[in-house]
C-alpha cells in the first residue's frame, strides 16, 4: 500500500541552525501538507501546497518557513535559522485529486528536536 | 471556547469493552469530520472519514455525526490492547484546512 515517507525519522540542532524536513508524497497526490505537533499538543496546520505554490499558510509558517517541491517526488520543508520553540513533530500528509475527498494520508513524521 | 474540544483522558477500559470518544465544535462551518488514530511518537493514522450526519460503520469502529449538535463521536466494539493509543479528530469546512482535537488517550487492558 502507497505511503507517505519522511527523513530522517529525527534531527538534533543547534539553536540558529538552518534544517531541511523531507518528505515522499504518496505517487499520485497532488495536495501536500506540513503539520506540526509539539510534545503533549495537538496536531497544528502549518502550510497547504498545491500546483508549485503554497496554497495557504498558517500563523505559525513566518519567514523562518520555506517549502520546496524541487523534482517530482520530494517535498521538503525548511527551517531557516532554528529556535528553541521550533522543538516538536513535524508530519507531512498528502492527498489525492478525487472530488469531495479530503483524506490526507501522513507520513510518520521527523522528530526535531533544538538544543 | 476552543473551536475543537476532545477530552483528553486518559481512558482506561478492559480488553472487550465498548469505548465512545467524542469531540466537540463551534464552528458550525464544518462539514468533513475524521478520526485518527496516533501511536506513540508515530503519524497520525486514518480511521474514519465522513462528510455528513449520522453513523458510518468500518468493522469494529463506528462514527457518528450530528451535525445540529456539533458533536462528533468513534465507537469501538470489542476493544484489544493494539487500539491503545491516542485519538484526534480532526474536521473542517469547504476549501478550509484541518483543525485538530487535542486528542484522547486511549488505554485497553487485557
Amino acid at each position: 500500500e502507497p505511503e507517505v515517507t519522511q527523513t530522517p525519522s529525527h534531527q538534533v540542532t543547534q539553536m540558529g541552525q538552518e534544517v531541511i524536513l523531507r518528505c515522499v508524497p504518496i505517487s499520485n497526490h497532488l495536495y501536500f501538507y506540513w503539520y506540526r505537533q509539539i510534545l503533549g499538543q495537538k496536531v497544528e496546520f502549518l502550510v497547504s501546497f498545491y500546483n508549485n505554490e503554497i496554497s495557504e499558510k498558517s500563523e505559525i509558517f513566518d519567514d523562518q518557513f520555506s517549502v520546496e517541491r524541487p523534482d517530482g517526488s520530494n517535498f521538503t520543508l525548511k527551517i531557516r535559522s532554528t529556535k528553541l520553540e521550533d522543538s516538536a513533530m513535524y508530519f507531512c500528509a498528502s492527498r489525492g485529486a478525487v472530488m469531495g475527498d479530503d483524506t490526507q494520508y501522513f507520513g510518520p513524521g521527523t522528530r526535531l528536536t533544538v538544543l | 471556547q476552543k473551536e475543537v474540544e476532545q477530552d483528553p483522558g486518559p481512558l482506561s477500559v478492559p480488553e472487550g469493552a465498548i469505548v465512545s470518544l467524542n469531540c466537540t465544535y463551534s464552528n458550525s462551518a464544518f462539514q468533513y469530520f475524521m478520526w485518527y488514530r496516533q501511536y506513540s511518537r508515530k503519524g497520525p493514522e486514518l480511521l474514519m472519514y465522513t462528510y455528513s450526519s449520522g453513523n458510518k460503520e468500518d468493522g469494529r469502529f463506528t462514527a457518528q455525526v450530528d451535525k445540529s449538535s456539533k458533536y462528533i463521536s468513534l465507537f469501538i466494539r470489542d476493544s484489544q490492547p493494539s487500539d491503545s493509543a491516542t485519538y484526534l479528530c480532526a474536521m473542517k469546512g469547504y476549501g478550509q484546512n484541518f483543525v485538530f482535537g487535542p486528542g484522547t488517550r486511549l488505554s485497553v487492558l487485557p
